[in-house]
C-alpha cells in the first residue's frame, strides 16, 4: 500500500464547476497534509496547507481533513480554465510524502 | 522576496561526467531538500537538512549521490558517475523549522544522461 494515494485522473470538469480533489494517506500519526499545484514543466507551488480535522477556506480553495477517515480532500469552487493542472497531496510524518497526483482538467 | 534559486536550469551530460546542482534556500529558512521527479516514480524525497546538518538520506539511491551544505545559504547535489536512469528534474525546497512546516520549491534542474 502507498503511503499516499491519489487517483491519477484525469478529472475533467466544466468551467464554473466545483472540482474535487481527494487523498488518502496510511499513517495514521501524520500531522500536517499539504496541496501543491504543479502545471506542467514548472515546479510544485503550495496552495493550502492544514494541520486539523475539518474545513479550511482560502478564496476559491477548501482543505477538508479528516483524520479518523485518513483522507484529506481539496475543493476548487468555480473552476476556471487556469486551475487546469497536476495537484499533488502531500503528508507530514517525519518527513514530506507525496503522492503521484492528480491532473485535472477544466474546459470552457 | 527571492524564493529558492536552482541552478543550473537544464543540464545535458554524457554518462560518466560528474554533475553538480546547487540550491539557494530562501533567506531564513533552515531546513532544505533535494527531490527527484520522474513520471514513473513521481515526486521523492532524496535527503534534507536542519540548520545545515543532514536528518535522513534514507533517499539517496546509492553511493554515487552525494549531498552537502557548507552554510546556511547554500546546497549542492552531486552525482558521480552519472547515468541515463538518473535522467529527471530535481527539484530544492526549504521551509522554516522542521520538516513538518510548508515547502517552498526552486524552479529545478532538468537533468538529461546521454
Amino acid at each position: 500500500q502507498k503511503e499516499v494515494e491519489q487517483n491519477s485522473g484525469p478529472l475533467s470538469v466544466p468551467e464554473g464547476a466545483i472540482a474535487s480533489l481527494n487523498c488518502t494517506y496510511s499513517d495514521r500519526g501524520s500531522q500536517s497534509f499539504f496541496w501543491y499545484r504543479q502545471y506542467s514543466g514548472k515546479s510544485p507551488e503550495l496552495i493550502m496547507f492544514i494541520y486539523s480535522n475539518g474545513d479550511k477556506e482560502d478564496g476559491r480553495f477548501t482543505a477538508q481533513l479528516n483524520k479518523a477517515s485518513q483522507y484529506v480532500s481539496l475543493l476548487i469552487r468555480d473552476s476556471q480554465p487556469s486551475d487546469s493542472a497536476t495537484y499533488l497531496c502531500a503528508v507530514n510524518t517525519d518527513k514530506l510524502i507525496f503522492g503521484t497526483g492528480t491532473r485535472l482538467q477544466v474546459f470552457p | 522576496d527571492a524564493g529558492v534559486i536552482q541552478s543550473p536550469r537544464h543540464e545535458v551530460t554524457e554518462m560518466g561526467q560528474e554533475v553538480t546542482l546547487r540550491c539557494k534556500p530562501i533567506s531564513g529558512h533552515n531546513s532544505l531538500f533535494w527531490y527527484r521527479q520522474t513520471m514513473m516514480r513521481g515526486l521523492e524525497l532524496l535527503i534534507y537538512f536542519n540548520n545545515n546538518v543532514p536528518i535522513d538520506d534514507s533517499g539517496m539511491p546509492e553511493d554515487r549521490f552525494s549531498a552537502k551544505m557548507p552554510n546556511a545559504s547554500f546546497s549542492t547535489l552531486k552525482i558521480q558517475p552519472s547515468e541515463p536512469r538518473d535522467s529527471a528534474v530535481y527539484f530544492c525546497a526549504s521551509s522554516l523549522g522542521a520538516s513538518g512546516g510548508p515547502q517552498h520549491f526552486g524552479d529545478g534542474t532538468r537533468l538529461s544522461i546521454l
